[in-house]
């Protein structure tokens, strides 16, 4: 099952530089879309999330774009730096339900070298 | 800031014995979950909490899993007779209430089957 894919499993990019992150979905009932960074022995931390009804969320270096009909979904970090350097997951999930259970992508790795 | 609180942080068992994951979700939230990552997967949702019952369970969710909330702060998953396949790291997340809102997850148990 294969709803939430994230195609690079690593990424590098030089400090300063900007980082895209990619993302893609297959089921048209997700409705929200979430990313997570994450490091070594730690959990998922929430970096930021879009609604379907939009198409761009910004906070601060980070900008996530949504592309509904392509069911692509993007996460701009600009600029890059070496502490951004951490697993990254998207997350999708379906409806307004008491549930709202995320299905994750494989996740990218990201490097940024100083 | 709140956080999520995992314990053990490490948890080793023989094969076929009963191990209990313990969590302590924000206070404030209503809605408590239950992820597992084996070492190279991705995060897999297993099973959603709310108003003291299950919401939603994965096919992972046997019946070999239960949890529970004891009492009003802490929330457990009991996994009943371990098997090898059981060995991952397992996250608790929350989040305060009903529509869309980002999960906030603990650091994990990484439980260890022998």
């Amino acid at each position: 099952d294969q709803q939430v894919k994230q195609n690079s499993p690593s990424l590098s990019v030089q400090e300063g530089r900007i980082s895209i992150l990619n993302c893609d979905y297959t089921n048209s009932m997700f409705d929200y879309f979430l990313w997570y960074k994450k490091y070594p022995a730690e959990g998922p931390t929430f970096l930021i999330s879009i609604s379907s009804i939009k198409d761009k969320n910004e906070d601060g270096r980070f900008t996530v774009f949504l592309n509904k009909s392509a069911k692509h979904l993007s996460l701009h970090i600009v600029p890059s730096q070496p502490g951004d350097s951490a697993v990254y997951f998207c997350a999708a999930s379906e409806g307004n339900n008491a549930g709202n259970m995320l299905t994750f992508g494989g996740g990218t790795r990201l490097m940024v070298k100083p | 800031e709140p956080e999520v609180t995992q314990t053990p942080s490490h948890q080793v068992t023989q094969m076929g014995q009963e191990v209990i994951l313990r969590c302590v979700p924000i206070s404030n939230h209503l809605y408590f979950y239950w992820y597992r990552q084996i070492l190279g997967q991705k995060v897999e949702f297993l099973v959603s909490f709310y108003n003291n019952e299950i919401s939603e369970k994965s096919e992972i969710f046997d019946d070999q899993f239960s949890v529970e909330r004891p009492d009003g702060s802490n929330f457990t998953l009991k996994i009943r007779s371990t098997k090898l396949e059981d060995s991952a790291m397992y996250f608790c997340a929350s989040r305060p209430g009903q529509g869309h809102s980002p999960l906030h997850f603990g650091n994990g148990t990484r439980l260890t089957v022998t």
